[in-house]
């Protein structure tokens, strides 16, 4: 079946540690997108990648890193310098060809600070 | 500064009932505008769709109504179905910046029995 596949479902992080979550897609979508969800709020736009090699910041880059060499994955990097990394995390990917195509989205990470 | 604003936190609705979720946005360069249902723990599934261009698009027991000129979107379901007990988040794309989609904080609508 083809999906976006997000991998571990729950992780859990000590301070001062960096940690990596997984996202792979196998729909051949050429963007990709890395957003958070605090309780009680929208969905917010962390980094995106429109092709292999490239990614963009979004509204809320500081303290995450990214990566894309290769098509169908996209990790995330929570790094130290992120004040406030506990919250839920979702990647998306969808189609660039063609006019306004829907993003769809993995089921998530949650990330938690011990 | 929010750009996508969902003011009722939740609905409840009689099973059977129309569903009418709302949505007002205040970037006038939004050119596309989606419907996601999400269920606890999990990520967003994509409902319906809406561009610019257009006042409707129905998809079944789903419809996205575009008024511009007031910056406002509904979304009906009808009938409701317990089903569709969920939070219901209103996107929009294309309002300038990053090529990411601007979410609403998001409904939760109950239906009842």
């Amino acid at each position: 079946d083809g999906g976006i596949t997000q991998s571990p479902k729950y992780l859990f992080r000590k301070e001062g540690q960096n940690v990596t979550l997984s996202c792979e897609q196998n729909l051949n979508h050429d963007a990709m997108y890395w957003y958070r969800q605090d309780p009680g709020q929208g969905l917010r736009l962390i980094y995106y990648s429109q092709i292999v090699n490239d990614f963009q910041k979004g509204d809320i880059a500081e303290g995450y890193s990214v990566s894309r060499e290769k098509k169908e994955s996209f990790p995330l990097t929570v790094t130290s310098a992120q004040k406030n990394p506990t919250a839920f995390y979702l990647c998306a990917s969808k189609e660039v060809e063609g006019v306004n195509q829907p993003q769809h989205f993995g089921d998530g990470t949650r990330l938690s600070i011990l | 500064d929010q750009q996508v604003k969902q003011n009722s936190p939740s609905l409840s609705v009689q099973e059977g009932r129309i569903s009418i979720l709302n949505c007002d946005y205040t970037n006038s360069m939004f050119d596309y505008f989606l419907w996601y249902k999400k269920y606890p723990a999990e990520g967003p599934t994509f409902l319906i769709s809406i561009s610019s261009i257009k006042d409707k698009n129905e998809d079944g027991r789903f419809t996205v109504f575009l008024n511009k000129s007031a910056k406002h979107l509904s979304l009906h379901i009808v009938p409701s179905q317990p089903g569709d007990s969920a939070v219901y988040f209103c996107a929009a794309l294309g309002g300038g910046g990053a090529d990411g989609l601007t979410f609403g904080k998001g409904t939760h609508l109950i239906i009842q029995p």
